[in-house]
Parts: structure tokens; sequence; C-alpha cells
């Protein structure tokens, strides 16, 4: 069974600090994405990635970098947290191209800003 | 970039009737469209998916249409059940960029 975790659920941070996320899959996946959920939105990606030290910019990518050190690990880094960023974030991995696509979720951090 | 819109956004029936939930992607190349359950407080579950080169797929009493000349596809669920409420979500994805790009999703309520 994948499993996907994530470092926190729940994060309470304040204005300008730098925040880190941490995603780590058990399935030797080739492929980690990280989303943000928000009301009425869906899920946007920000950041994904296809192997380690790659990564390539989603569809809202501003206010947030990553880091691929490792193939299980995938981070999810604010530079600089503004309120805007108070959301849920989804961390995924899914298998490499061929194989199938679905892509396996994580429990999510629910990030607020103050 | 790929736009997947997605309809209605709330959708509420009685036990018992079918919920039918459709969305529509812009990128031609787009070629594999999963659907995901979201119930409240939990993850996101992948229920059903189909690829470009199929237009149904059927698992129980859920199926998915893909009409690929009108690019659109459709989630259909049948003697939906209390169970079956939660927010569900249409994805599409190219080969190209294998990340998926989601519709707003929807909110089912099925009422006993």
């Amino acid at each position: 069974d994948v499993k996907v975790t994530q470092s926190s659920r729940y994060l309470v941070k304040r204005t300008g600090e730098k925040v880190f996320l941490e995603c780590v899959q058990d399935m030797d996946h080739e492929n980690m994405f990280w989303y943000r959920q928000d009301p009425g939105l869906g899920l946007r990606l920000i950041y994904f990635s296809y192997d380690v030290k790659m990564k390539e910019k989603g569809d809202i990518p501003e206010g947030y970098s990553v880091s691929r050190e490792k193939k299980e690990r995938f981070s999810l880094i604010l530079e600089s947290a503004s309120t805007n960023q108070t959301s849920m974030y989804l961390c995924a991995s899914s298998p490499p191209m061929g194989l199938r696509d679905t892509q396996y979720f994580g429990p999510g951090t629910r990030l607020t800003v103050l | 970039g790929e736009n997947v819109e997605q309809h209605p956004s709330t959708l509420s029936v009685q036990e018992g009737d079918s919920a039918v939930i459709k969305c529509t992607y812009s990128d031609s190349a787009s070629n594999y469209f999963p659907w995901y359950k979201q119930e409240l407080g939990k993850r996101p579950q992948l229920i059903i998916d189909i690829r470009s080169n199929v237009g149904e797929k059927k698992d129980q009493r859920i199926a998915v249409t893909l009409n690929k000349t009108a690019k659109h596809f459709s989630l259909h669920i049948t003697e939906t059940q209390p169970e079956d409420s939660a927010v569900y979500f249409c994805a599409a994805s190219t080969a190209r960029r294998r990340a998926l790009t989601f519709g707003s999703g929807t909110r089912l309520q099925v009422q006993p």
C-alpha cells in the first residue's frame, strides 16, 4: 500500500517566517507534487518533480520554492510566509510515466499564517 | 496551459437516484482523466480513471464517459448511497506534463 506522509497536520506561523513543509513517500515513486487546496478553487499545482534534484514550476509557484535531495522526500518552502498563503497543502506522488498515472495523496497540512 | 471546468459545484440527490458530474478540458493533448473523491477532513482518493483511447469505463456503481471531440468527460454514480456524500474532483493531464490539472470540485450530498 502506498504511503505518503506529511510532517505536520496543522501549522501556525507568523508573517515573514520561513516555513518548511515536508513530504515523504515509501513507494520509490519518481514523481512528486505539491498542491494547495482552497474552497471553490479545487487543487492548484505549485511545483512538481520528476527526479531527484529536478523541479518544475506548476501553475502558482510565486512565493514558493521546493527541494528534492532524495527520491523519497519533497519539501515545499515558503521563503517569507504571507497571510494569503494560509491554505491546505497536499503532497502527492506517482509512479513513472507508462505505468499507472495515479497520484497518491498525503493527509495534508493546514497552514495558518497570522 | 490546461484548464478544467467542473459543474455543478453542488449537487443534492435522494438516496437511490443517479448523480452526474461534468467536466470540460481545454488541451486536446490531454490523455488521462482521473476522478477523486474527498471525504470531509480526508485526503483525495482515486475512484476511477480513463485514458483517451477509451470512451467509457465502469466500476460497479461508478462510470466515466469521455468525449474527445467535445473535450468533456463525466462521472456517473448510480443508486447513490449516503456514503457517496463527499467532494468529487475531476482532473486531466498530458503525456508531456504528467501533473494533474484539477476542476474546482462538486459537493455531492445524498439525502437518506
